[in-house]
Parts: structure tokens; sequence; C-alpha cells
């Protein structure tokens, strides 16, 4: 099976604009996440999404979107972008099952994203 | 939040074991211990996981306690490719989110 797919892989915004980002999961898995990670907090949880709905979020501003489509693609935005999110944006797919083997989630390589 | 303490650092040895240690004290039964890498500016990578019992895959071993407060993930012939940041994370309930939440990791450097 292919892996996870994120597009486009560097990009570089200047702040005020916004952002999209694409992630295409494994075939067949129906959960995604998204975390970001910065050299100075590390790497932190975005959101998820199951079904076409969110189902977790983590703590960021409103700035910070989401959206997946019928066929388990997920899209972020960030609106309005500010030099601190300059970052690598991670997406990561899992089956979603009932716990155990079949969520384990499993990470594209990211896009890395510079804010001027 | 991080629920796991990893060492900052380690160096292993070309072909000896790697032998990364986590303490998770406050684990609760249902929880499950999974161990990523990520070498440099990658998408981190599954290595394996586990509930109670030792496991093995072709990447690893992790060994858990029997209290379950602390594992260790042992690469047993440590290549150059395996120098990496290794984290240690617990994963919540099914119910309560499906998010992992990473600490800051072990940087692993295989000398030659």
């Amino acid at each position: 099976k292919a892996g996870v797919t994120q597009t486009p892989r560097y990009l570089i915004k200047t702040r005020g604009q916004q952002v999209t980002l694409s992630c295409s999961p494994i075939s067949g898995h129906r959960s995604v996440s998204w975390y970001q990670q910065t050299p100075g907090q590390g790497l932190q949880f975005l959101f998820e999404y199951f079904s076409e709905t969110q189902r977790n979020k983590g703590n960021f501003p409103g700035r910070f979107s989401g959206r997946q489509f019928s066929n388990s693609r997920s899209e972020m935005n960030v609106s309005t972008l500010e030099l601190g999110d300059s970052a690598l944006y991670l997406c990561a797919s899992s089956f979603y099952g009932r716990g155990g083997p079949t969520d384990t989630q499993y990470f594209g390589p990211g896009t890395r994203l510079t804010v001027l | 939040d991080a629920k796991t303490t990893q060492p900052t650092s380690m160096d292993c040895a070309e072909g000896r074991a790697a032998n990364l240690p986590c303490n998770h004290s406050t684990i609760s039964g249902n929880e499950y211990v999974y161990w990523y890498r990520q070498i440099h500016s990658q998408g981190p990578q599954y290595i394996i996981h586990g509930l109670k019992n030792n496991e093995t895959n072709e990447m690893a071993s992790l060994i858990i306690t029997e209290d379950r407060k602390s594992s260790t993930l042992i690469l047993p012939h440590a290549t150059l490719r395996d120098t990496a940041v290794y984290y240690c994370i617990v994963r919540e309930p099914r119910d309560t989110g499906n998010q992992f939440y990473f600490g800051t990791g072990t940087s692993l450097t295989v000398i030659p």
C-alpha cells in the first residue's frame, strides 16, 4: 500500500496570508490527524477527523481549521499567518478501529511551511 | 500532555544493542505504550507498541515491566541508519481521543 502523502512538501508564505495543506491517508484508513512540529514546542496535536467530522481538537487558535472529504482525504487551513506558524505540519492516518493495532497512526513526510 | 520521561540523548556503538528506557509511572491499565522514531525532518516512523506483554517485530523489541511503570525499546543490532529521535508515547483510550502526545524523546546517535 502507498503511504500517507502530503502536498505540497515545501511552502513559503508571508504574514497575513492563508495556506491550505493537503493529506491523503493510506488506502482504507478513515481517521486523519494533524500535528504541528516546531523546535520550541515539539510535536503538538492539532485535530483529528473521522467520517468528515472533527472528533478531537488540540489547543490551537481558531485560525487553524481543517476538513475531511468523503474519500477520507483531509485538508488543513491556516488563516492570517504569523511568523510563529512556521513549522513542519504532519498528517497521520489510522484505520480507527476499537483500539489496539488498528489504531496505530502512520505519518506522512510533512509539509514544511515557512512564514516570512 | 506527555506522560512519559525519557533521557535526552544516548549513544550506541554500531552493531551493539541500543536500549532506550522510558518511564510512564502514571499509565492506566488500558493505555498502550507506543514507540516512534523520527529521522531529521521526516515524519515519525512507527516502531512497535504493547500493552502488558513484551513484544517483538522485525525492527525492535519492547520490554514492559510487570507494574507497567516503565519500558525499554531494544534495537538488537544498531546501525548508523538508526540514528534518530525516539519517542515513547502513552496512548489514551480511544473514547478519550485518538491523538498521540509526543514528549521530547531521546536522541540516539549510533557511533561507527
